[in-house]
């Protein structure tokens, strides 16, 4: 497995509370990758990161901020958490954007807000 | 716009028969299709993509450019593919990496 991982690994939060979620990897790829798992729904991307304080929204990246200061860790932040926001949260990394490059996620966070 | 869609939320088939789990896309570039499986348990992983044209524990995908579409087709299904399947599609150039809903396959003993 590459090395990805994600912390915590399972949380439960009330409504209205920050959180904050952790992507470490030790691969020194460069783009990273927050993706959500919804029933029906599938993968969809929350926000990526091609470098160091470089991001760029998702298809859903309403309600997530993301932050990247170094090139091992990147923070997803739910900035007041909504019960919408329950989900199984997946971090991607890439090594670049050459064609037919793999991506290597790690095993998910489930994040449950009540 | 970069779009998947996988039709089969679900999708069961007796073990020995021939396996097709579709998927269409919609990308007005070049893009680069690959199928991610999801196994109990276990983290989502490259099965194979369309560029490398390989043949992954039996599964090959051709990309039809006509028809946007990026089948993936096994002869024989094993219990083993019992799994998540989600099809994937990145642009040429663009580094966003776009997963469909994803087919649930069954195999029946």
């Amino acid at each position: 497995d590459a090395g990805i991982t994600q912390s915590p690994r399972h949380k439960v939060t009330e409504t209205g509370t920050p959180v904050t979620l952790r992507c470490h990897q030790t691969e020194n790829h460069r783009y990273m990758y927050w993706y959500r798992q919804d029933p029906g729904h599938g993968l969809r991307l929350i926000h990526y990161s091609y470098g160091v304080k470089d991001t760029d929204k998702g298809e859903v990246s309403d309600g997530y901020s993301v932050s990247r200061s170094k090139t091992e860790d990147f923070l997803l932040t739910l900035e007041s958490a909504t019960s919408s926001q329950t989900s199984v949260y997946f971090c991607a990394i890439s090594e670049s954007g050459r064609l037919g490059t793999e991506a290597f996620f790690g095993q998910g966070t489930r994040l449950t807000v009540v | 716009a970069q779009r998947v869609t996988q039709p089969e939320k679900l999708l069961s088939v007796f073990k020995g028969a021939p396996v097709e789990l579709k998927c269409n896309y919609s990308y007005s570039g070049s893009p680069e299709l690959f199928w991610y499986v999801q196994y109990s348990r276990q983290r989502l992983q490259l099965l194979l993509r369309h560029i490398s044209r390989e043949s992954i524990k039996g599964f090959t995908a051709d990309l039809n450019k006509g028809e946007t579409s990026f089948h993936l087709k096994k002869p024989f299904a094993q219990e083993e593919d019992s799994a998540m399947y989600y099809c994937a599609l990145s642009g040429s150039g663009n580094e966003k990496l776009t997963f469909g809903t994803g087919t649930r396959l069954t195999i029946i003993p």
